[in-house]
C-alpha cells in the first residue's frame, strides 16, 4: 500500500520556466510534508516543507502548496535552472505504528531535467 | 564541518555473509536513520533510533539488524538472513525527521 504517490517518474521543462512536481497521498494523518533532492550517486538533501496547518511554503525559487482536502502537494520551482535537474522525493511524515515515534514514508521521486 | 559519513561507498558480499555498513554523524542530532534504496523505488525504512540504546524496526527490517551505542553512530548489519540485498543503503540523521543523509554505500552479492 503506496500512501506516498509520485505519479510521474519523470519531467522536462526548459530553462527559465516553471517546474512543478506532484505528489499525491492517502493517509489523512500525515501532518508534515517534506520535498528532498537527490543528484546521483549521492545522498537525498532536505529541500523544503510544509506542516499540514499551512497550505504554503516559500523559499526563494522554491514553493510548496498543500492541498490537504485533495491529499496532494506540489512543488514550484521558479525559474528552473539547469542545475535542478535531479531527482526529487517526496516524503510525508507521522506517528509510526506504535503511536510513538515520527517517521517519514517516501514516494518513488520523479525525475526532473531541465533543458538549457 | 558537519556531516554524516558512510563507509565503505562500495561494498561486496558473498552469499552466507553478514556485513556491516558504517554510519557516522557529527552533527549532534538525536535520531539516526537507514533507508534502502531500490531502482525505481523510493527510500524505505529498514531501521530508526530516536535515542542510544534503543530503536525500532522501519517497514523492511528482517535480514537486519542495528546498534546504537553512541549517539554519533549507527552501523546497520546486513545478515545471510536478508535473501536480496544488493541496494543502495542511505543513512540519515535529524531531530524531527531525516534532515541530512549521508552519500551511501552500494552493497552487491559475488
Amino acid at each position: 500500500d503506496q500512501q506516498v504517490k509520485q505519479n510521474s517518474p519523470s519531467l522536462s521543462v526548459q530553462e527559465g520556466r516553471i517546474s512543478i512536481l506532484n505528489c499525491d497521498y492517502t493517509n489523512s494523518m500525515f501532518d508534515y510534508f517534506l520535498w528532498y533532492k537527490k543528484y546521483p550517486a549521492e545522498g537525498p538533501t532536505f529541500l523544503i516543507s510544509i506542516s499540514s496547518i499551512k497550505d504554503k511554503n516559500e523559499d526563494g525559487r522554491f514553493t510548496v502548496f498543500l492541498n490537504k482536502s485533495a491529499k496532494h502537494l506540489s512543488l514550484h520551482i521558479v525559474p528552473s535552472q539547469p542545475g535542478d535537474s535531479a531527482v526529487y522525493f517526496c516524503a510525508a511524515s507521522g506517528r509510526d505504528s506504535g503511536g510513538s515515534n515520527y517517521k517519514l514514508t517516501f514516494g518513488k521521486g520523479t525525475l526532473l531535467t531541465v533543458n538549457p | 564541518d558537519g556531516g554524516i559519513t558512510q563507509s565503505p561507498k562500495y561494498l561486496f558480499r558473498k552469499e552466507g555473509q553478514n556485513v556491516t555498513l558504517s554510519c557516522e554523524q557529527n552533527l549532534n542530532h538525536d535520531a539516526m536513520y537507514w533507508y534502502r534504496q531500490d531502482p525505481g523505488q523510493g527510500l524505505r525504512l529498514i531501521y530508526y533510533s530516536q535515542i542510544v540504546n534503543d530503536f525500532q524496526k522501519g517497514d523492511i527490517a528482517e535480514g537486519y539488524s542495528v546498534s546504537r551505542e553512541k549517539k554519533e553512530s549507527f552501523p546497520l548489519t546486513v545478515t545471510s538472513a536478508q535473501k536480496n540485498p544488493t541496494a543502495f543503503y542511505l543513512c540519515a540523521s535529524g531531530n524531527l525527521w531525516p534532515q541530512h543523509f549521508g552519500d551511501g554505500t552500494r552493497l552487491s552479492i559475488l
